[in-house]
């Protein structure tokens, strides 16, 4: 079984500053993809970025990072140069890399950007 | 990456009836998934859809409410059956990023359809 764990419910900001999500998991797969989507109120899911459980390094897509703690069991999303678009709802989730394919989600983090 | 539509957009329906929701992915894919989002919630797997046979539901969700079909590698059906107005919520269709048929380590989602049960 996964569980994902998102530990605030809200989050706020100042446009232009930097803003870190946080995201626990729990699993007993040995191989696992980690993903963050962004939630705007139009209510689509927003593919971010993906971290593979054995990827050497913290991926990145342009203002986004992601920093992966294996040993804490920790993936936490980490936003640059925060903008008002970026206003919306994250989602922490993960799967199994090899077995089901279903993503697991987290409850999520509501960010708000202040002008 | 993949391009999913899905079909409608929004509706809103009378407490009894029932509602088809299209999902089209611009490319073959082996799976597809249907999520539920009810208001203020995260999303919770309804099925998983191979094509060429049965889906597979999860706990808490049944065939005669959450029939799907899966005609090809190309495109998906939900019907939400008998509706209340506890099925009010997004419901999503879901592909991993393709390559041809091979699933990558990305995963895809369709715009969504927002279902409001009077």
């Amino acid at each position: 079984a996964q569980k994902i764990t998102q530990t605030q419910p809200g989050m706020f900001v100042q446009e232009k500053e930097a803003v870190t999500l946080d995201c626990t998991y729990d699993t007993s797969d040995q191989s696992y993809g980690l993903f963050w989507y962004k939630q705007p109120s139009s209510g689509e899911m927003i593919f971010l970025i993906y971290q593979g459980s054995y990827d050497e390094q913290n991926a990145t897509e342009g203002r986004y990072s992601l920093n992966f703690q294996k040993a804490r069991k920790s993936a936490n999303l980490v936003i640059s140069a925060s903008q008002l678009g970026d206003s919306a709802m994250y989602f922490c989730a993960m799967r199994a890399r090899y077995s089901a394919r279903q993503l697991t989600f987290g409850s999520g983090t509501q960010l708000t950007v202040l002008p | 990456s993949a391009v999913i539509s899905q079909k409608p957009s929004r509706d809103i329906c009378q407490r009894g009836t029932s509602l088809t929701i299209q999902c089209q992915v611009d490319s073959q894919v082996t799976m597809m998934f249907w999520y539920r989002q009810q208001p203020g919630q995260s999303l919770t797997l309804i099925a998983t859809a191979n094509q060429g046979s049965e889906a597979t539901y999860e706990s808490g969700f049944v065939i005669d409410k959450f029939p799907i079909s899966r005609p090809n590698l190309t495109f998906s059906t939900l019907t939400v059956s008998n509706m209340s107005p506890e099925d009010s919520s997004i419901y999503l269709c879901s592909v991993d990023g393709t390559s041809g048929v091979t699933s990558t380590d990305t995963q895809y989602f369709g715009p969504g359809t927002r279902l409001t049960v009077l």
